[in-house]
């Protein structure tokens, strides 16, 4: 099973500024990764799939980078909506695996 | 649009069963791959099980293989899954998924999109 590890935890932000998330597989994945944004009390909504290719309605904030084992995820302004958890996922091998989550909150 | 809704969640007893149905609308239900990811109380994402567009491969998570079953009507739109034996640990909330861009075959193109809303099970005595 490949395991996912994203860092940090926990990052607080100021509305306006920029975060940076970090996503690490314990094998390559390739390009087969996804990104996905959850605020409380919904469902995940796809934000990035195949490291960089933004889902379709997301804003350009949002971009992905990354392949093999190490990913990032930048929202380059912070809105009120993107203080949620966000989490990544693979979808080289199976199972299909999730990291931990990060949570963004309000600095 | 795509719609996903999810129905049959509620409290059952250890040791029974639950079947959960999800209702499909807004695309061609009988080519998408489809899955189920389930949701711990206060905890992450956890993925399950999938089933290709045509029903002919499931692959499970090790967590529920053997108990839970995956399965399809593509004349009704429609995705299941049979839980039994459940545990306590199997409380979450169970969403359907519908495959980003894969038949569901391979694990490529599986990323998830849309979601449904979710329905909750709870395991309990």
């Amino acid at each position: 099973e490949i395991v996912m590890t994203q860092s940090p935890a926990t990052l607080s932000v100021s509305p306006g500024e920029r975060a940076t998330l970090s996503c690490r597989a314990s094998q390559s994945v390739s390009s087969n990764l996804a990104w996905y944004r959850q605020n409380p009390g919904q469902a995940p909504r796809l934000l990035i799939y195949g490291a960089s290719t933004r889902a379709t309605g997301i804003p350009a904030r949002f971009s992905g980078s990354g392949s093999g084992t190490e990913f990032t995820l930048t929202i380059s302004s912070l809105q009120s909506e993107d203080f949620a958890v966000y989490y990544c996922q693979q979808y080289n091998n199976w199972p299909l695996t999730f990291g931990q989550g990060t949570k963004v909150e309000i600095k | 649009q795509v719609q996903l809704v999810e129905s049959g969640g509620g409290v059952v007893q250890p040791g029974r069963s639950l079947r959960l149905s999800c209702a499909a609308s807004g695309f061609t239900f009988s080519s998408y791959g489809m899955h189920w990811v389930r949701q711990a109380p206060g905890k992450g994402l956890e993925w399950m099980t999938i089933i290709s567009y045509d029903g002919s491969n499931e692959y499970y998570a090790d967590s529920v293989k053997g108990r839970f079953t995956i399965s399809r009507d593509n004349s009704k739109n429609t995705l299941y899954l049979q839980m039994n034996s459940l545990r306590a640990e199997d409380t979450a909330v169970y969403y359907c998924v519908k495959s980003g861009g894969g038949s569901g075959s391979y694990p490529n193109f599986n990323w998830f999109d849309p979601w449904g809303q979710g329905t909750l099970v709870t395991v309990s005595s």
